[in-house]
């Protein structure tokens, strides 16, 4: 898993909670991604980060925020939790010696939302 | 909308025949290829990465390319069962390191 750990790996949660996803690298790697896959929908991105303090929105990002005050966290926040974000969301990782667009996934987050 | 089309599958081959997995995307600018295996339940692997055209061997998997059609394609030698999984194309979005992904196909592998 190249280094990367996601926590909770699952949760269960009630609609209108705040929930946050960590994303844990040990490769020093700058680039960091949270994805979401729903089935017919493949990866989508939720947000990415190209540095500490430096972050932007993919095309999914609405009611999501992210925080990266670390090289090796990425924080994934669902400020009031709905039931259309139950997903499994992934954190990648890329920018170490095989380049900045090779990827690598962490085991993933399953979240439901009642 | 850029974009990366894949077949859903299933595809279903016999164990010891070729596996032919295709990609087409609509970025002409896209540099960088990739294919990822990701079995049901898990994440997505990075199994292969291609930046030229041609072809690209790796043990039993060939990946090749054709930037003037904007085609990827994978071959996987001698399917095994063990290669039933969902196939991930990806490719880089214009000269961003952000990857746009298609949406998988499923290989089954049958015995």
């Amino acid at each position: 898993d190249a280094g990367i750990t996601q926590s909770p790996r699952h949760k269960v949660t009630e609609t209108g909670t705040p929930v946050t996803l960590r994303c844990h690298q040990t490769e020093n790697h700058r680039y960091m991604y949270w994805y979401r896959q729903d089935p017919g929908h493949g990866l989508r991105l939720i947000h990415y980060s190209y540095g500490v303090k430096d972050t932007d929105k993919g095309e999914v990002s609405d009611g999501y925020s992210v925080s990266r005050s670390k090289t090796e966290d990425f924080l994934l926040t669902l400020e009031s939790a709905t039931s259309s974000q139950t997903s499994v969301y992934f954190c990648a990782i890329s920018g170490g010696t095989s380049g900045v667009n090779e990827q690598f996934f962490g085991p993933g987050t399953r979240l439901t939302v009642l | 909308q850029k974009e990366v089309e894949q077949n859903s599958g299933p595809l279903s081959v016999p164990e010891g025949a070729i596996a032919s997995l295709n990609c087409t995307y609509s970025d002409r600018v896209s540099q960088s290829f990739f294919w990822y295996r990701q079995y049901s339940g898990k994440s997505p692997e990075l199994i292969m990465s291609i930046y030229s055209n041609g072809d690209k061997e790796d043990g039993r998997f060939t990946a090749q390319l054709n930037k003037a059609s904007q085609y990827v394609s994978l071959l996987i030698r001698d399917s095994q069962p063990s290669d039933s999984a969902t196939y991930l194309c990806a490719v880089n979005e214009g000269s961003n390191y952000q990857l746009i992904w298609g949406a998988g196909t499923k290989l089954i592998i049958k015995p």
